[in-house]
């Protein structure tokens, strides 16, 4: 399958502290990437879904001006957490897409942690 | 919009068949996918259903009835290694690519 890589893995910081997630895929090219977060024992909500060379679509209840996707590249996809505060914890996830049309499957990264203390 | 709904945990001992179903409501259905999802892990795609009718992939099968909007994933031979939670996820043509995703199941494998 698609590979789909994500960093840092883990990530600890204080709060008021902007944090970077980086989301590649590593052997496909993806005009579109996803972003979801998810908190213990729940399951995954989107984010907001990034578009290679356009802005970011998000979901509605997600501040864009606090999480700011830049989809600079067909591989390449980043997720900044600007100033973040201890309720931004959580397990953050990205997804590529891999085929077209109704055969397209989604392949996550490996997730980043993030710890605002 | 999205809404799916599956059970909240399975418990089964080794070697048992689980089936964990799944009912869905959404305004385009383009396809079923299956996920597992192991503690402090992301993610891994399992198998995805666009057409009515049983999918085999090894211990696992997924099932779907699309006039029922109702799937299922059916794990067999458990194993330890099974233990997971298991999200069924819709892809819905009216919202593009996105996938909604349904609470979880969380199964543990007991021996």
């Amino acid at each position: 399958g698609a590979v789909v890589s994500q960093h840092p893995s883990w990530v600890i910081c204080k709060s008021g502290t902007s944090v970077k997630i980086e989301c590649r895929s590593l052997d496909f090219q993806a005009t579109t990437m996803f972003w979801y977060r998810q908190f213990p024992k729940q399951s995954l909500m989107l984010m907001a879904t990034s578009n290679e060379g356009s802005k970011a679509t998000y979901e509605q209840g997600v501040e864009k001006d606090k999480f700011l996707i830049n989809h600079a590249s067909l591989t390449l996809s980043t997720l900044t957490v600007t100033s973040a505060h201890p309720e931004d914890s959580s397990f953050y996830i990205c997804s590529a897409g891999s085929g077209t049309g109704g055969g397209e499957t989604q392949y996550f990264g490996p997730g980043t942690r993030l710890l605002v203390l | 919009g999205q809404s799916l709904e599956q059970p909240s945990e399975v418990t089964a001992v080794e070697g048992a068949i689980v089936q964990i179903n799944c009912t869905y409501q959404t305004s385009g259905f383009y396809g079923l996918s299956w996920y597992q999802q192991h503690d402090g892990g992301a993610p891994t795609f399992l198998s995805y259903n666009a057409l009515d009718g049983l999918e085999e992939t090894g211990r696992f099968s997924s099932f779907l009835s699309r006039s029922d909007s109702y799937g299922y994933l059916l794990l067999q031979e458990l194993q330890m290694k099974d233990s997971a939670s298991y999200f069924c996820a819709v892809r819905d043509q009216a919202a593009g690519n996105k996938l909604t995703f349904g609470g979880g199941t969380r199964v543990l494998v007991k021996p």
